[in-house]
């Protein structure tokens, strides 16, 4: 089956440093999307991406949906100690009910 | 706008007994999910549902599992009997009509089995 590799595993930063994480697959997804999971919650939807090449905000986060729609990035720059938690990438081959296919995660540790 | 609920959020069994998990999406969602997530690992669909009909439930265990969303609303997923490796969080979505993409997810129910 489809499958996403993400990286790193896990990462420890300094407050107010700059972090990027990317995801990547064999396979083709036609939408991409960067998760948020804090210690016993569900995931919570950062960005979403949903054309090859886009660059999309949110506050001090961006994301981008690679060229060859195999592979995306996350940044989140001047980190903050809120930013902790889980980060998942996950992708959806086709529009409609296609079932979202989920990476490993990468943990973030900020240290102030 | 209230959230996706879930209950209970730990559950505690033994090998070989039965567990039911219930699962309240948020109003006017008719896209509901049902995901295992194992320690360490990205959540995984079990089943997901439109409205009360079965979407895709390929990588539910069936001999084990089974999920129900009756008036199109709530749901449960039972599991019997549990196995070791059934201790995980199981997670519950809801998605708006036409935006599967867009998933809200409810807190979970930790499940340990012992």
């Amino acid at each position: 089956g489809q499958q996403l590799n993400q990286s790193p595993q896990s990462m420890f930063i300094q407050e107010g440093e700059d972090v990027s994480m990317n995801c990547t697959s064999s396979s083709i997804f036609n939408t991409w999307l960067w998760y948020k999971q804090d210690p016993g919650e569900g995931p919570v939807l950062l960005i979403a991406l949903y054309k090859a090449g886009e660059l999309t905000s949110n506050g001090r986060l961006t994301a981008q949906f690679g060229i060859t729609r195999k592979d995306s990035f996350l940044n989140i720059s001047a980190s903050i100690p809120s930013d902790v938690g889980i980060y998942f990438c996950a992708g959806q081959g086709r529009p409609g009910n296609t079932p979202l296919v989920f990476g490993k995660g990468t943990r973030l540790s900020v240290i102030a | 706008e209230a959230g996706v609920a879930q209950s209970p959020r730990y559950k505690i069994i033994e090998k070989r007994q039965s567990v039911a998990f219930w699962c309240n999406p948020i109003s006017g969602h008719a896209t509901l999910y049902w995901y295992q997530q194992i320690l360490g690992q990205g959540p995984k669909l079990l089943i997901q549902f439109q409205n009360n009909g079965v979407v895709d439930d390929s990588q539910l265990p069936k001999d084990r599992f089974s999920a129900e969303r009756l008036k199109g609303v709530d749901s449960t997923l039972k599991i019997q009997p549990a196995k070791l490796e059934d201790s995980a969080v199981y997670l519950c979505a809801s998605s708006p009509p036409s935006y599967t993409d867009t998933q809200y997810f409810g807190p979970g129910t930790r499940l340990t089995v012992l």
